[in-house]
């Protein structure tokens, strides 16, 4: 799986949009970007994934570059309760052994009021 | 429940002591992880279970980490003769086998071990 590099942390103010930048240079035509989170204290949250579309859910909407050398989550309207950890990694989609993915450091997003 | 159950949510022991911390992922997921991470830091892969196949030792720290998947379903990861180094949270998650890309991996709400 090809290797990710987030910033450490990030600020966003309450109602805000918050874009959330993760690079992946090595990244191969068959892997897929996914985006995690985990809050405080629990479990990550599986938020969103793409190959070369950009993507949207109830959650955020994932931007991947042309060349897919790096995306963007955003979340458009930031609130308290996203504060949290947010993890990018990419791994090949047809992989079953999804999980043993490296998480890495991931970003401290905090949501300020 | 609907999602990956772990037991206990907390465990404090003695250093030397060995603990079982229990799993039970969703219901139909063939793969089954394990991860540990210390205070701060990112997840750190331990094993992986994919049906009865052979699990993917390649992350355990050391032999006295050992862990075990009975009838497809439920596992147990064991920690021998626990050191304070150990003291973590020890996250379990499963995902479906299905091998496409949706194959979404779901995290239980992890078990808190502190040696003292």
């Amino acid at each position: 799986d090809a290797k990710t590099t987030q910033p450490p942390s990030m600020d966003c103010a309450e109602g805000r949009a918050a874009n959330l930048p993760c690079n992946h240079s090595t990244i191969s035509g068959n892997e897929y970007v996914y985006w995690y989170r985990q809050i405080h204290s629990q479990g990550p949250q599986y938020i969103i994934h793409g190959l070369k579309n950009n993507e949207t859910n109830e959650m955020a909407s994932l931007i991947i570059t042309e060349d897919r050398k790096s995306s963007t989550l955003i979340l458009p309207h930031a609130t308290l309760r996203d504060t949290a950890v947010y993890y990018c990694i990419v791994r090949v989609g047809s992989n079953t052994n999804a999980g043993k993915s490296t998480f890495g450091d991931g970003t401290t997003l905090t949501v300020k009021p | 429940g609907a999602g990956v159950s772990q037991s206990p949510s907390n465990k404090v022991t003695e250093k030397g002591k060995d603990v079982e911390l229990r799993c039970d992922p969703i219901s139909g997921h063939t793969a089954l992880y394990w991860y540990r991470q210390s205070l701060g830091q990112g997840l750190e892969f331990l094993i992986y279970f994919q049906g009865n196949s052979a699990p993917d030792k390649s992350g355990l720290p050391s032999d006295r980490f050992s862990a075990e998947r009975t009838g497809g379903s439920v596992s147990t990861l064991t920690i021998q003769r626990t050191q304070q180094e150990d003291s973590a949270v020890y996250l379990c998650a499963s995902s479906s086998a299905l091998g496409g890309p949706g194959n979404t991996i779901y995290f239980g709400e992890g078990s808190w071990l502190t040696v003292v």
